[in-house]
This record gives C-alpha cells, sequence and structure tokens, in this order.
C-alpha cells in the first residue's frame, strides 16, 4: 500500500501569509494526486487535482506543486473561510489512500 | 447537475448489519466508479472501496473486504454498501464519492451517512 505522510497535522495562519500542506508518498504516484477541503459536518470538496490543476470554481489562490514524491498545497493570502480539513489522496493504485489530514485555522 | 443522494442516518445493533444508498443523477451512472469512504468520528478519511455499475465489477482495501459488499443497481441509478457483523468500530459517517477516470479523483460526493452502533 502507498502511504501519505501529510504535515503539518494542524497550523494557525493569518490573512498576510502563504498557507503550505505537504504529503510525502511512500513511491511513485505519477502525479494522481488531489487535495480536498472540508468543512465540520460537510463531505470534502475537491480543490486540486492532477497534482497541479484547479478544479473548476476553485480561487486561485490555492495552487499544487510537486517535488519528487513531495506534493504540496499553498494557499496564497487565505481567507477565513479557508479554514477547514484539508487532505490530499493519492489514486495512483488501489487501496486509494488518504493523509491523515491538516487542521487550517485562519486568524 | 450532478448529484449524490445518500440515505438517511442508521443505528444498527452490534453483530447486525445495515445498508446505505448512494442515489446518482445529472449524470449516466454506469460511466463513472463510485467508491465509498469511512470517517471515524473526530478522524481522517479512509478508502472502503469502489464499484464499477456497468461491470458490476469491485475493489476494496483489505481491511474492508470482510465488512462492506458494493453493489449497485443500474435501473435506479443507486449505489449501495452494505455493512455487516456490526461493531463499534463501525461506528462513522459513510460518504459515497463518484471517480472521474483518467486523472482519478473525487468530483463528486454524497451528503454523508451517519452510522450509530449501539445495543
Amino acid at each position: 500500500d502507498i502511504q501519505m505522510t501529510q504535515s503539518p497535522a494542524s497550523l494557525s495562519a493569518s490573512l498576510e501569509e502563504i498557507v503550505t500542506i505537504t504529503c510525502k508518498a511512500s513511491q511513485g504516484i505519477d502525479d494522481y494526486l488531489s487535495w480536498y477541503q472540508q468543512k465540520p459536518g460537510k463531505s470534502p470538496q475537491l480543490l486540486i487535482y492532477d497534482a497541479t490543476s484547479l478544479a473548476d470554481g476553485v480561487p486561485s489562490r490555492f495552487s499544487g506543486s510537486r517535488s519528487g514524491t513531495q506534493y504540496s498545497l499553498k494557499i496564497s493570502r487565505p481567507q477565513v473561510d479557508d479554514s477547514g480539513i484539508y487532505y490530499c489522496l493519492q489514486s495512483y493504485s488501489t487501496p486509494l489512500t488518504f493523509g491523515s489530514g491538516t487542521k487550517l485555522e485562519i486568524k | 447537475e450532478v448529484q449524490l443522494q445518500q440515505s438517511g442516518p442508521e443505528v444498527g445493533r452490534p453483530g447486525s448489519s445495515v445498508k446505505i444508498s448512494c442515489k446518482a443523477s445529472g449524470y449516466t451512472f454506469t460511466d463513472y466508479v463510485m467508491n465509498w469512504v469511512k470517517q471515524s468520528p473526530g478522524q481522517g478519511l479512509e478508502w472502503i472501496g469502489w464499484i464499477d455499475p456497468e461491470y458490476g465489477s469491485t475493489d476494496y482495501a483489505e481491511k474492508f473486504k470482510k465488512k462492506a459488499t458494493l453493489t449497485a443497481d443500474t435501473s435506479s441509478s443507486t449505489a449501495y454498501i452494505q455493512l455487516s457483523s456490526l461493531t463499534s468500530e463501525d461506528t462513522a459517517t459513510y460518504f459515497c464519492a463518484r471517480l472521474f477516470s483518467g486523472p482519478r479523483y473525487f468530483d463528486y460526493w454524497g451528503q454523508g451517512v451517519m452510522v450509530t452502533v449501539s445495543s
């Protein structure tokens, strides 16, 4: 099984900061990597797919990148509404595996 | 508009089974693989498995192979997950999610169903 090591587990950021969340895959996943945001009591929502492609309707302050087997989600100048839990998902091979999640608070 | 409408909350006794539905609309049901994801209270997301409604073929995560059974009814565009031999560990919210093929990501999710195992 491919392990997705996500960090940090939680972070607090201000409106002026750049937020970066990372997921490191235990092996190559050929950019079959997507990012999701989940708010309390809601289902997850797609942000990024193919590691770097922005999903429809997602603000351009969200972006994805890759360096080796480490994938990153960046939020530039986050908004208060960006608070929530973020998950990465590898879909290169089954079992599909999620990162452990990052709880983000925007102050 | 694509929608995945899941059934309502369930309460199951230990040792019993529950069956949750996910009714798809707004697209051709057999064109997309349907996935199921578990979220235990206060925890992260776990992939349970998927079903290809066109062929009925399935794939499960190892830990769910004896716990979950995925089926699909193409006549009603509805996917199902049955959870058997319920224990307290099965208390969770269960989501269905459509897999967009090619790049493979979950583009639409159901609203989730809370299953509570209680005597």
